[in-house]
């Protein structure tokens, strides 16, 4: 089985603080992406990655700021939070298109519910 | 570019009733397929996928999806609901790229 581990469930950090979320995949994958979700808004996209050292914008990138470094690792920094970045935020990888059972379905980790006062 | 509309922000049934949640998306060719699941407190989970052939589609936990076409609509289906299916339901479309559009989500409420 696929597995997204996030490095926290719940976090509470003060505005203005540098915050690190850490996800890491154990399936080779070679995208992945970062969201957040909101009450009636569903899952808008943050960043995403292709491959190690590379990253794209996604919808809504404006305050935060990625980092892959690893394959399995994709990091999401807030680099200084303010108390609308309150939010759930959700991880998830894929495998590209071309590989055995690849059709771009994601895996998600449990996500991280984020609370900046 | 792509959207998702999932029309329904609630859908209540009673446990045993059957389900269906709508789905429906624009987009110029047929793309990629989705419903997730997202139980309280967790991350989405797969519950079936599209991509070609056979319209119908079976998925995890007895649910399954038809995909129509001429309605461009992808409707999630369960013929008698548990009241573990309560959750938020989300609908995904993905253009012939990796990068999916989300719709945002149907919470589905279970009546014991």
């Amino acid at each position: 089985d696929v597995k997204v581990t996030q490095s926290s469930r719940y976090l509470v950090k003060r505005t203005g603080e540098k915050v690190f979320l850490e996800c890491v995949q154990d399936m080779d994958h070679e995208n992945m992406f970062w969201y957040r979700q909101d009450p009636g808004l569903g899952l808008r996209l943050i960043y995403f990655s292709y491959d190690v050292k590379m990253k794209e914008k996604g919808d809504i990138p404006e305050g935060y700021s990625v980092s892959r470094e690893k394959k399995e690792r994709f990091s999401l920094i807030l680099e200084s939070a303010s108390t609308n970045q309150t939010s759930m935020y959700l991880c998830a990888s894929s495998s590209p298109r071309g590989e055995a059972g690849g059709t771009y379905e994601q895996y998600f980790g449990p996500g991280t519910r984020l609370t900046v006062t | 570019a792509q959207s998702v509309t999932q029309p329904d922000i609630h859908i209540t049934v009673s446990e045993g009733a059957s389900l269906e949640l709508r789905c429906n998306y624009s987009y110029g060719a047929t793309p990629y397929l989705f419903w997730y699941v997202q139980s309280p407190g967790q991350g989405l989970q797969l519950l079936l996928k599209y991509f070609s052939g056979d319209t119908l589609v079976q998925g995890i936990k007895g649910f399954e999806a038809e995909f129509k076409r001429s309605q461009s609509s992808f409707n999630l289906r369960k013929p008698s609901v548990h009241w573990s299916d309560a959750a938020e339901y989300f609908c995904a479309v993905a253009p012939g790229s990796y990068i999916p559009t989300f719709g945002r989500g149907t919470s589905l409420i279970v009546h014991p």
